[in-house]
C-alpha cells in the first residue's frame, strides 16, 4: 500500500499570500493517478487537481500542481477567503488500495 | 448537471446492517465507476471500495473483506453500498463519489451513519 504523507498538517496564512502544500509518498506514484481535493466543513470533498497539474473544470487559475515520483506539491498563488479548507492528496498507484493522505489544514493567521 | 444524491442518516446498533444509496443524474451512468470513501469524525478520508457501473465488476479495501458489498441497479442509475456487523468504528460520513480513471470527479453530498448502542 502506497502511504501519502502530508505537509504541514496545519498551514496558517493570510489572505493575499501563497500557500505551498507538499504530498510526499512512500513509493513512486505515476503522475496519471495524483489528484489534489478541497473540503470544507460540513461539505463533500471537491476535485482540484488531477493528473498532478491539471485543473478540474472550474477551478480558478490561482490553483496549481506540480511533482513527480514521489513528491508533489498543490500550490495557491494568492490565497481568497474561501480557500481557508482541508487538503488532500490522493493516488492510484499500479495496484490497489487507492489511498489519501491524512490531510493539510489550510487556516487563516 | 451531474449531481450524486445519497439517502438520509442512519442510526443502528452495533452488529446490525446499514445499506447506502447514491442516486446519479446529468450523465450515462453506465460509463462511469463509483466509489465509496468514508470520514469518521474528525478524521480523514478513507477509500473502501468501488464498483464499475457497466459491468459490475468490484475490488474492496482488504480492511473491509467480508463486511462490504457494492451494487448498482442500471435501470435507476443507482449505486448502493451495504456494511454489514457493524461497530462502533463504523460511525463515519459516508461518500459516494463517480470514478474515472481513479479520479472522484463529482461527490455525493454525504450520508452520516451513527453505530450506538
Amino acid at each position: 500500500e502506497i502511504v501519502l504523507t502530508q505537509s504541514p498538517g496545519t498551514l496558517s496564512l493570510s489572505p493575499g499570500e501563497r500557500a505551498t502544500l507538499s504530498c510526499r509518498a512512500s513509493q513512486s506514484v505515476s503522475s496519471s493517478y495524483l489528484a489534489w481535493y478541497q473540503q470544507k466543513p460540513g461539505q463533500a470533498p471537491r476535485l482540484l487537481i488531477y493528473g498532478a497539474s491539471s485543473r478540474a473544470t472550474g477551478i480558478p487559475d490561482r490553483f496549481s500542481g506540480s511533482g513527480s515520483g514521489t513528491d508533489f506539491t498543490l500550490t495557491i498563488s494568492r490565497l481568497e477567503p474561501e480557500d481557508f479548507a482541508v487538503y488532500y492528496c490522493q493516488q492510484y498507484g499500479s495496484s490497489l488500495p487507492v489511498t489519501f493522505g491524512q490531510g493539510t489544514k489550510l487556516e487563516i493567521k | 448537471q451531474v449531481q450524486l444524491v445519497q439517502s438520509g442518516a442512519e442510526v443502528k446498533k452495533p452488529g446490525a446492517s446499514v445499506k447506502v444509496s447514491c442516486k446519479a443524474s446529468g450523465y450515462t451512468f453506465t460509463s462511469y465507476g463509483i466509489s465509496w470513501v468514508r470520514q469518521a469524525p474528525g478524521q480523514g478520508l478513507e477509500w473502501m471500495g468501488w464498483i464499475s457501473a457497466y459491468n459490475g465488476n468490484t475490488n474492496y479495501a482488504q480492511k473491509l473483506q467480508g463486511r462490504v458489498t457494492m451494487t448498482t441497479d442500471t435501470s435507476t442509475s443507482t449505486a448502493y453500498m451495504e456494511l454489514r456487523s457493524l461497530r462502533s468504528d463504523d460511525t463515519a460520513v459516508y461518500y459516494c463519489a463517480r470514478v474515472t480513471y481513479a479520479i472522484f470527479d463529482v461527490w455525493g453530498q454525504g450520508t452520516t451513519v451513527t453505530v450506538s448502542s
